[in-house]
């Protein structure tokens, strides 16, 4: 069974500073794919970073970057310089090969953004 | 930028009577998906939905539920005799097939929070 895990319910960051989330992830399967998702308050869930498990290089898109340990099956999100657009409810999710686009989440953190 | 739309945003309905909620994929788009997140839990996998018909469902999507297309453009979720526990936000989404269902990243609408009574 895949499982993905947030152990992190909520986070908080000053404006302009660095944050890191934690995501923690299970499969037996070798080929799988990782995201990022959020989903400010009363707004749709938007991507934010995908990762794919056979690239080693770890995937940024501008201010966010993963850290991706896949010997350590981890996924971390980092955002640099902080903005207060940053607020929101952050899910990490996993889909795999041979899958009919069955997304596994964790259950997400709640990034506050002070200013 | 093209965006996947739900309607309502809010559903109230009583035990037992049958809703259905309505989604607009993005138009080129060719797998559709519904989930649910039961307040304070993970958002759920439902179903996905390929070329007219449901490619994978999972454990939760018994006979209560159904899914449609029943135009070029809408996507719905039919929930034939609602129970307490269907109380969520349903989300729907939507991903373009290029890279097949596996692989390609989803899109999601802002969802329906439907309440059972």
């Amino acid at each position: 069974a895949q499982t993905v895990t947030q152990s992190q319910p909520e986070m908080s960051v000053q404006e302009a500073e660095t944050v890191t989330l934690s995501c923690t992830y299970d499969t037996s399967e070798s080929d799988y794919y990782l995201f990022w998702y959020k989903q400010p308050p009363s707004r749709q869930m938007i991507l934010v970073i995908r990762q794919e498990a056979y690239k080693q290089q770890n995937a940024t898109e501008n201010r966010f970057s993963v850290n991706f340990q896949k010997a350590a099956k981890s996924f971390s999100l980092k955002i640099s310089d902080s903005q207060l657009g940053d607020a929101a409810m952050y899910f990490c999710a996993m889909n795999y090969g041979g899958s009919q686009g069955n997304l596994i989440f964790g259950k997400g953190t709640k990034l506050s953004v002070k200013p | 930028e093209p965006e996947v739309t739900q309607t309502p945003s809010h559903q109230v309905t009583q035990m037992g009577q049958e809703v259905i909620l309505r989604c607009v994929p993005i138009s080129n788009h060719l797998y559709f998906y519904w989930y649910r997140q039961i307040l304070g839990q993970k958002v759920e996998f439902l179903v996905s939905f390929y070329n007219n018909e449901i490619s994978e469902k999972s454990e939760i999507f018994d006979d209560q539920f159904s899914v449609e297309r029943p135009d070029g453009s809408n996507f719905t979720l039919k929930i034939r005799s609602t129970k307490l526990e269907d109380s969520a936000m349903y989300f729907c989404a939507s991903s373009e097939g290029k890279e097949g269902p596996s692989t390609d990243t989803q899109y999601f609408g802002p969802g329906t929070r439907l309440t059972v009574l």
